[in-house]
């Protein structure tokens, strides 16, 4: 199976700051299925990414991917208040389909 | 637009047996493969199943497989999740998930676990 390591764990920023998360994919993975999402305690994941850099519908621009292979990336730039979850990446082009651990942004 | 509407979770004994649905609309359901992802309390995602578009095959994580059956109805555009002899560990939320042109997930439905 294609393991997703995320780093770093957990970011302590402030509002205003940019955030880089990082999921590196034990072997490499089609762009068409690396997604990233945001979830906040007791909610159903919520799509920001697919195809590694598109966003979903009504995601704000502030949102970035990037990256190909088997390294991706998220970019949060100008972090609001409502930004501050926890992110995980997922493959699901090849099953069982897997989820990176998550990197959790906190307020510093 | 896609929507994904899971029903069917309860609170049921270590042991027991329960049926999740999945109803699905706004795309052509037949021709795509449709899994079952659950989350624990607090835990990670972990992918449970898939079903082929046309129900011939069926895939399974090792932690379920010959406990849940994954089947589909296509012409009432509905997933099934039929788990038998349950666990406390297979408590969590359960979702359904489409790959269409982008990933698509329902809201969840709660299994509970316990006696």
């Amino acid at each position: 199976e294609i393991v997703l390591t995320q780093s770093p764990g957990t970011l302590s920023l402030s509002p205003g700051e940019s955030a880089t998360l990082s999921c590196r994919a034990s072997e490499s993975v089609s762009s068409t299925f690396l997604a990233w999402y945001q979830q906040k305690p007791g909610q159903a994941p919520r799509l920001l990414i697919y195809g590694a850099s598109s966003r979903a519908t009504g995601i704000p621009d502030r949102f970035i991917g990037s990256g190909s292979g088997t390294d991706f990336t998220l970019t949060i730039t100008r972090l609001e208040p409502e930004d501050f979850a926890v992110y995980f990446c997922q493959q699901c082009g090849t099953v069982p389909l897997t989820f990176g651990q998550g990197t959790k942004v906190e307020i510093k | 637009q896609v929507q994904l509407v899971e029903s069917g979770g309860d609170v049921v004994q270590p042991g027991g047996s329960l049926r999740l649905s999945c109803a699905a609309s706004g795309f052509t359901f037949s021709t795509y493969g449709i899994h079952w992802v659950r989350q624990a309390p607090g835990k990670g995602l972990e992918w449970v199943a898939l079903i082929r578009y046309d129900g011939s095959k069926e895939y399974y994580a090792d932690s379920v497989k010959g406990r849940f059956t994954i089947s589909r109805d296509n012409s009432k555009n509905t997933l099934y999740l039929r788990m038998n002899s349950l666990r406390a560990e297979d408590t969590a939320l359960y979702y359904c998930f489409a790959f269409t042109d982008s990933p698509h997930w329902g809201q969840g439905t709660l299994v509970t676990v316990s006696s």
